[in-house]
């Protein structure tokens, strides 16, 4: 059974900090997502990463996949309140997609 | 509008009720998913269906329902619905599978008393 744990579960910063999550597997995937979801919502993709140690920029996020392609993690830069939310990793297998449990993030402004 | 619908949002049944939660996408994407959220358990994905007529079981798919004889729908079905089935359902569809990232619908909140 592929699982992934993601860490920290929860996180409370300060407008303006920087931040890390992380995701990690002892599976391969052969593709890692990242999600966020609000209070009262699905999930919204953020991003795919497919080939091990691809680097994506979406703004002030910054996603990476680990070279093996076990993990990833998530960099938000400067977080403002508006990035407070669920960050769910997901990876991919051949027909479906494993969640990891989310890392609860807190931006107080 | 195009997307992926969810109905009803919220529903309240009691033990041993039969209940439906119905999904419609509008994109004739070819999976779509059921998965329930709970706190401490996360997102676990309860059927799938890669087509319309083909359905497979997930990771918690016991008591629970399924059927796609549309593309367009796949609705879940609680048989008879037990405490804990109280959870909050999400729907997703994808074009061509996981590498393609799902789109989720607004979740259904089932309360079973």
């Amino acid at each position: 059974t592929q699982l992934l744990e993601q860490s920290p579960q929860f996180l409370s910063i300060q407008e303006g900090e920087n931040l890390t999550v992380y995701c990690n597997s002892s599976s391969v995937f052969s593709s890692l997502q990242w999600y966020r979801q609000e209070p009262g919502e699905g999930p919204v993709l953020l991003v795919t990463v497919v080939t091990g140690g691809e680097v994506k920029k979406l703004k002030r996020l910054t996603f990476q996949f680990g070279d093996a392609r076990k993990d990833s993690s998530l960099h938000i830069t400067a977080a403002q309140p508006g990035d407070t939310g669920l960050y769910l990793c997901a990876g991919g297998g051949s027909e479906k997609l494993v969640f990891g449990k989310g890392t609860k993030l807190t931006v107080n402004p | 509008d195009a997307g992926i619908t969810q109905s009803p949002r919220y529903k309240i049944t009691e033990t041993g009720r039969q209940v439906t939660l119905m999904c419609h996408q509008t994109w004739s994407h070819s999976y779509m998913f059921w998965y329930r959220q709970d706190l401490g358990h996360g997102l676990r994905l309860i059927y799938y269906s890669a087509a319309a007529d083909i359905t497979d079981k997930g990771e918690v798919p016991d008591g629970y329902v399924v059927s796609r004889s549309k593309t367009e729908n796949f609705p879940l079905t609680l048989e008879s619905a037990t405490r804990s089935q109280t959870s909050v359902y999400f729907c997703a569809s994808s074009v061509s599978g996981p590498s393609a990232g799902y789109t989720f619908g607004s979740g259904t909140r089932l309360t079973v008393v």
